[in-house]
């Protein structure tokens, strides 16, 4: 099965900062990538799929790319509302495997 | 709008089987353009993908397991009531965490999601 490794497992920023997340898959899966966004309580929530796609009603600040084995989701201004953490999934076929989820705060 | 809602105990013992339903609203269960998930997440593990139930005309009715608990899962549709259930036989206090059903669109992620259910597996 493919493996999904998000990269770092956690990070402390600065609000208004640029904040990247790195997923990569142990086999290539095309753009067959989504990120989700978990806040306790929550239930998680779709942010982007198809690598790069952004969900309705999602804000722009939020973006992904990548292809193959190696994709980001970057955040290009960090607010307070986007304490969370957030996990990759792949889709391509089953098992639709989850990356270990990073979790991002506020410095 | 798609709304899920689930239902189902949130405290059992081990080697106790858990069940849980899954009612849709604003979709079909049947859908060609849509997959039915059941996942979980925990401290520990994080999101974790259970498996899954969804129709294809050509070839009916099918699943897809993750490996972890592919020996003591069962994901089934019940058209009749537009639902779908997860069962998970066996359990163990390893498998305490919160539990959600979730939609697939066709290729674009998991778009819809139940309220989710905490399950508690102690003695």
């Amino acid at each position: 099965d493919i493996q999904m490794t998000q990269s770092p497992s956690s990070l402390s920023a600065s609000v208004g900062d640029r904040v990247t997340i790195t997923c990569r898959a142990s086999q290539g899966i095309s753009n067959h990538l989504s990120w989700y966004q978990e806040k306790p309580g929550k239930a998680p929530k779709l942010l982007i799929y198809e690598t790069s796609t952004l969900q309705s009603g999602v804000s722009s600040r939020f973006s992904g790319s990548g292809y193959g084995t190696e994709f980001t989701l970057t955040i290009s201004s960090l607010q307070s509302e986007d304490v969370a953490t957030y996990y990759c999934q792949k889709y391509n076929s089953a098992p639709l495997t989850f990356g270990g989820g990073t979790k991002v705060e506020i410095k | 709008q798609v709304q899920l809602q689930q239902s189902g105990p949130g405290l059992l013992k081990p080697s106790q089987t858990l069940y849980l339903t899954c009612d849709i609203s604003g979709d079909s269960i049947s859908s060609v353009t849509a997959t039915w998930n059941w996942v979980r997440q925990s401290p520990s593990r994080g999101l974790e993908w259970l498996g899954r139930t969804y129709y294809r005309s050509r070839s009916k009715w099918k699943t897809d397991y993750a490996d972890s608990v592919k020996a003591r899962i069962i994901v089934s549709p019940d058209t009749s009531n537009n639902q779908f259930s997860l069962q998970l036989n066996s359990l163990t206090p390893e498998d305490t965490a919160m539990y959600y059903c979730a939609k697939e669109r066709d290729w674009a992620g998991f778009d819809s999601w139940g309220q989710g259910t905490l399950v508690t597996v102690s003695s």
